[in-house]
C-alpha cells in the first residue's frame, strides 16, 4: 500500500466541460507529483509540489491545467475545457523510496 | 526530454521460464526504478536501484542497475501466471525530480 488515494477513479465528461481530480496521501509527504499516462505509453511528468509551492511544471502541463496543494497535504489537478486529447490516467504520486503512486483517475473525454 | 528504449515491448511464456528484460537511456541516470502496473491501476514499485553495478533482489526478481548508468535489466525467475501485467522501467539524473518511463513490457504467462 503505498498510502496514496486518489479520486475518483474514472472520470467521463464531455468535451469543453471543466473536471477536477484529487489525490490524497495518507501521511504527509513533502513532496507530491502529478503524471499522465496514455494507453501503451509509460507514465509522463506533469507537475511537482515541495509542500505547498508548485515547483517545477512540464511542458505538457497547458494553461488549461492547474494543481493546487493549499495545505501541503491533499492535491487537486483541474482540467479546463477538456479536450479529447486530455483522455488519458492521471496519477498522482509521493516521495517514498522510489515513487509511491495512487491507483489514478481514468478521464474519457467525449 | 530522455528517452528510454524498453526492450521487448511484449513477452509471451510458458509458466516456469525465466524472463529478462532491459531499459537503455540516452543519457545518464542515478536512479533506476522498475515497476510493474496491472490495468486499471497505478505502477507499483518493485526494485528501486541507487548506484552504478547494483544488483538488487526481491524474492525471485533481480535487476542491475548497468556500469555505464544508461542501461539497467530486470529478470524475473521461475514465472507464475501472477506476474502478468506491464513492467515499467524508469530514471531519473542528478537533482531532477522527474521520472522518465519507459514503455513497458507486456508479459503474457501461459499457465
Amino acid at each position: 500500500d503505498t498510502g496514496v488515494s486518489q479520486n475518483p477513479r474514472h472520470k467521463i465528461t464531455k468535451r469543453g466541460q471543466n473536471v477536477t481530480f484529487r489525490c490524497d496521501p495518507i501521511s504527509e509527504h513533502n513532496r507530491l507529483y502529478w503524471y499522465r499516462q496514455t494507453l501503451g505509453q509509460g507514465p509522463e511528468f506533469l507537475t511537482y509540489f515541495q509542500n505547498e509551492a508548485q515547483l517545477e511544471k512540464s511542458r505538457l502541463l497547458s494553461d488549461r491545467f492547474s494543481a493546487e496543494r493549499p495545505k501541503g497535504s491533499f492535491s487537486t489537478l483541474e482540467i479546463q475545457r477538456t479536450e479529447q486529447g486530455d483522455s488519458a490516467m492521471y496519477l498522482c504520486a509521493t516521495q517514498t523510496s522510489g515513487r509511491g503512486f495512487g491507483p489514478g483517475t481514468r478521464l474519457t473525454v467525449l | 526530454g530522455q528517452q528510454l528504449n524498453q526492450s521487448p515491448q511484449s513477452m509471451f511464456i510458458q509458466e516456469g521460464e525465466d524472463v529478462s528484460m532491459n531499459c537503455t537511456s540516452s543519457s545518464i541516470f542515478n536512479t533506476w526504478l522498475w515497476y510493474k502496473q496491472d490495468p486499471g491501476e497505478g505502477p507499483v514499485l518493485l526494485i528501486a536501484l541507487y548506484k552504478a553495478g547494483e544488483l538488487t533482489s526481491n524474492g525471485r526478481l533481480t535487476a542491475q542497475f548497468g556500469i555505464t548508468r544508461k542501461d539497467s535489466f530486470l529478470n524475473i525467475s521461475a514465472s507464475i501466471p501472477s506476474d502478468v501485467g506491464i513492467y515499467f522501467c524508469a530514471g531519473h539524473g542528478t537533482g531532477a525530480n522527474n521520472l522518465f518511463f519507459g514503455t513497458g513490457t507486456r508479459l503474457t504467462v501461459i499457465p
